[in-house]
């Protein structure tokens, strides 16, 4: 089973608006973070926002907005205020307990920011 | 904050030869590391777990006599592509983590190598 699911292959925005990028995961760790990472076509992986499966509070960070909904076990990305330098791969990674340190990567989405 | 520098960042090699990735942490000793493997237009998988002064531990699949994995210091893992052919052309990426971040500190990630075996 996979345990991170990222359903948007890819997906357009207007300039300025903002967008929501899907994840899922599926875990029975109880202690787990998660995190967001922007892939620009140079490759270097950009860390975004993480999230604690015990934190009570949403992550932000600037622009990035983490909806942490841990019933549904997911972790949506939102980018408010899309700008061209968007446009990128976004990967969704989940980092369980008692693995490590290691990370566990979804599927990507592809941004397209539109001018 | 903290970074972790690959090198070199693009390599061809001919069929049948071995090449070595360098993963270096800059400003912080990493006892452990992490490969990833990522082919075009897909997702990062882990190949392997590179532990300081010790074996590396490798996801199921990846072939260690094939891929190399040597962390010799506190501040260097390298990954050797022996034998390479084709198939191997991938761009290999390392990552670490700062151990006094604690559990909820980032991951760093090199800047990535795409090697070609022609």
């Amino acid at each position: 089973a996979q345990k991170i699911t990222q359903t948007q292959p890819g997906m357009f925005v207007q300039e300025k608006e903002a967008v929501t990028l899907d994840c899922t995961y599926d875990t029975s760790d109880p202690s787990y973070g998660l995190f967001w990472y922007k892939q620009p076509s140079s490759g270097e992986m950009i860390f975004l926002i993480y999230q604690g499966s015990y934190d009570q509070q949403n992550a932000t960070e600037g622009r990035y907005s983490l909806n942490f909904q841990k019933a549904r076990k997911s972790a949506n990305l939102v980018i408010s205020a899309s700008q061209l330098g968007d446009s990128a791969m976004y990967f969704c990674a989940m980092r369980e307990g008692a693995a490590g340190n290691k990370l566990t990567f979804g599927g990507g989405t592809r941004v397209l920011v539109k001018p | 904050g903290a970074v972790v520098s690959q090198h070199p960042s693009r390599v061809i090699c001919k069929s049948g030869t071995s090449v070595k990735i360098e993963c270096r942490s800059l400003d912080f000793q990493a006892t452990t590391m992490f490969w990833y493997r990522q082919f075009p237009k897909k997702s990062l998988m882990l190949m392997a777990t590179s532990n300081e002064g010790s074996k590396a531990t490798y996801e199921q699949g990846v072939e260690k006599d094939k891929f190399l994995i040597n962390h010799a210091s506190l501040t260097l893992s390298t990954l050797t592509v022996t034998s390479a052919h084709p198939e191997d052309s991938s761009f290999y990426i390392c990552s670490a983590r700062d151990p006094g971040d604690g559990f909820t500190g980032e991951l760093f990630f090199g800047e990535g190598s795409r090697l070609t075996v022609l």
